[in-house]
């Protein structure tokens, strides 16, 4: 079946501009979790959903990073006046039922800011 | 939080040579650590995992060990192949929170 995807897979923006990333997990998957993975390094957490309701989002780095998932399926991270430390690759996942599951990841999005 | 180091950052082995990698982790009460092998500028894809009840587990030419008591686990590859190189990722949690490694880059030479 569909894997996780995400789009868009690149995303270039200008600093001071705002821009959100989308995620559709795997079809039923009742987990979704945020990752970002700076060049060279592994993934680090930022949010976890089980459903629509946001469990953790203690790797949020600022007030900046929103994530949300109004309908318990589709997910999007919205970065507010982008600065050049958050360009990284965001990594989405979602896993089956509890958030103890395997996690099964998405292509990411290559964010850039300029 | 939970700590998880990972070594060596690279490695290149030649084709049909095994490769091992290590991984600590900080937190005791840590009990899923999957292994993850992410290819350039593709998803990061699960090969292998292992709970804490067991101590290993082998998938064909993959294999992990846990050593709860010291807190390390490895992955090996055995009979290595071209199609094995890529950045291998551990992972630690004790919920539902991954702590990755910062990746080993095995290389395979032909």
């Amino acid at each position: 079946g569909a894997g996780v995807s995400q789009s868009p897979r690149y995303k270039v923006a200008k600093r001071g501009q705002d821009v959100a990333l989308r995620c559709d997990p795997i079809s039923g998957h009742v987990s979704l979790f945020w990752y970002q993975q700076a060049l060279g390094q592994g993934p680090e957490f930022l949010t976890y959903f089980q459903n629509e309701a946001q469990l953790d989002k203690s790797g949020l780095p600022s007030d900046r990073f929103f994530a949300e998932r109004p309908e318990g399926s589709v997910s999007t991270l919205k970065i507010q006046r982008t600065q050049q430390e958050d360009s990284a690759v965001y990594l989405c996942a979602s896993s089956s039922s509890h958030g103890t599951d395997t996690q099964y990841f998405g292509p990411g999005t290559r964010l850039t800011v300029l | 939080g939970e700590n998880v180091e990972q070594h060596p950052s690279t490695l290149s082995v030649q084709e049909g040579d095994s490769a091992v990698i290590k991984c600590t982790y900080s937190d005791s009460a840590s009990n899923y650590f999957p292994w993850y092998k992410q290819e350039l500028g593709k998803r990061p894809q699960l090969i292998i995992d292992i709970r804490s009840n067991v101590g290993e587990k082998k998938d064909q030419r993959i294999a992990v060990t846990l050593n709860k008591t010291a807190k390390h686990f490895s992955l090996h590859i055995t009979e290595t192949q071209p199609e094995d190189s890529a950045v291998y990722f551990c992972a630690a949690s004790k919920g539902y929170k991954l702590s990755f490694g910062a990746g080993t880059t095995v290389t395979v030479r032909a």
